[in-house]
């Protein structure tokens, strides 16, 4: 079942500038992850962030999350050709619960 | 760090051929996952694993079937493979429940296609 859905689908900017894609789930989470997937290869975790909490940095990296409004958003600050990939969010629903749920990913393309 | 081995990057079979797609990690982790990637519907879970011999339907297990025989192991079966599970088959692993925020851990993926 797809509970993330990612925003835009397609996202094409000049390298040097910010990247921001947005994420919205409709059902309560315990947490939220952040996962980049090379051109025909596997997903790699980026950052994850928990139900209690409100932003989380990772070098370039921002994440942010509402849980009032059920979304967050990923900003990739000063962009490099290498950041071309598509970034998916995956949300978690707490204990017990083995399934990451998700979306259908924002394919960024950078520009040099 | 984690590494998790797809045994095949692309396969082509037949249809009604038996399909197995192995996937091997190598940081003791309990947990196991096949998922499936097809354009427009993101990822989809097949089945997991959270212990050896244990296994757990996902969203779409119709026409698979997985084997967890070793703890670093875990196989998936098409038993009769058929055109419309031409896909990308990607092999995860965690170290604790997702759910609960343990982050997966992805192998490069096994592009099958079934002529």
């Amino acid at each position: 079942s797809q509970q993330g859905e990612e925003d835009p689908q397609a996202l094409s900017i000049q390298e040097g500038e910010n990247a921001t894609m947005n994420c919205s789930y409709k059902t309560s989470i315990n947490n939220l992850q952040w996962y980049r997937q090379n051109s025909g290869r596997g997903l790699v975790h980026l950052i994850l962030i928990r139900s209690n909490e409100r932003e989380k940095h990772s070098g370039r990296l921002r994440v942010t999350l509402d849980t009032s409004k059920k979304s967050s958003s990923l900003l990739i600050t000063a962009s490099r050709a290498a950041d071309t990939a598509s970034y998916f969010c995956a949300t978690g629903s707490g204990a017990g619960s083995y399934q990451l749920t998700f979306g259908k990913g924002t394919k960024l393309s950078v520009i040099p | 760090d984690v590494k998790v081995t797809q045994s095949s990057r692309y396969l082509v079979k037949r249809t009604g051929e038996k399909v197995f797609l192995e996937c091997v990690q190598d940081m003791d982790h309990e947990n196991m996952f096949w998922y499936r990637q097809d354009p427009g519907l993101g990822l989809r879970l097949i089945y997991f694993s959270y212990d050896v011999k244990m296994k757990e339907k996902g969203d779409i297990p119709e026409g698979y079937s997985v084997s967890r025989e070793k703890k670093e192991r875990f196989s998936l079966i098409l038993e009769s493979a058929s055109t419309n599970q031409t896909s990308m088959y990607l092999c995860a692993s965690s170290l604790e429940v997702t759910g609960l925020g343990s982050p997966l851990h992805f192998g490069n993926g096994t592009r099958l296609t079934v002529t």
